[in-house]
């Protein structure tokens, strides 16, 4: 079963720092382009970050560049979000996804940031 | 950047009911445009993809047209399981993904 599975999130203070993490299986996680996307209470879905398959391109949006790093570990079919100098605005269910080429999303994290 | 402009933000009808929602892209996106639905606390659910493709076992009363610049979506005949919010996206490019702002669809 093709499957990605997010955990990490929690409660943080605003400045804090946490690091999210997507478990892959099911499909050849090498071969695939990956995204974050987040979606704050009540509003719509917001593309937060991409990779590329082997991580050598990343891209951003712009209110996360230069506080959020996106990684990936094609030996351990993961994907990360690592997110510094968090705001209240960062607070969203955080959903890994592929959706170049094929489709397939997790169930979501929810990271509040609140003090 | 690409900006997606999704209408109506909200939508009430019937069951029954033939709905369209519509998308339009800032600039051309060829046929790089998906649909999904989504119900509270679940990940969005994939109906269309490359515009006008029907997902595998996505019913046939959801249909997708258009190219460039506009696209719709149409419900021919709304059921009880279709109120929900839909959002279009747009994956042209590698460097970023864009959604539209989103429609709900609520009972009249």
């Amino acid at each position: 079963e093709v499957q990605l599975v997010e955990s990490g999130g929690g409660l943080v203070q605003p400045g804090g720092s946490l690091r999210l993490s997507c478990a892959a299986s099911g499909f050849t996680f090498s071969s695939y382009w990956m995204s974050w996307v987040r979606q704050a209470p009540g509003k719509g879905l917001e593309w937060v970050a991409n990779i590329k398959k082997d991580g050598s391109e990343k891209y951003y949006v712009d209110s996360v560049k230069g506080r959020f790093t996106i990684s990936r570990d094609n030996a351990k079919n993961s994907l990360y979000l690592q997110m510094n100098s968090l705001r209240a605005g960062d607070t969203a269910v955080y959903y890994c996804a592929c959706v170049y080429g094929m489709d397939v999303w997790g169930q979501g994290t929810t990271v509040t940031v609140s003090s | 950047d690409i900006q997606m402009t999704q209408s109506p933000s909200t939508l009430s009808a019937s069951v029954g009911d033939r709905v369209t929602i519509t998308c339009r892209a800032s600039q051309s996106i060829s046929k790089w445009l998906a649909w999904y639905q989504q119900k509270p606390g679940k990940a969005p659910k994939l109906l269309i993809y490359r515009a006008s493709s029907l997902e595998s076992g996505v019913p046939s009363r959801f249909s997708g047209s258009g190219s460039g610049t506009e696209f719709t979506l149409t419900i021919s005949s709304l059921q009880p399981d279709d109120f929900a919010s839909y959002y279009c996206q747009q994956y042209n490019s590698y460097e970023g993904l864009t959604f539209g702002g989103g429609t709900k669809v609520e009972i009249k």
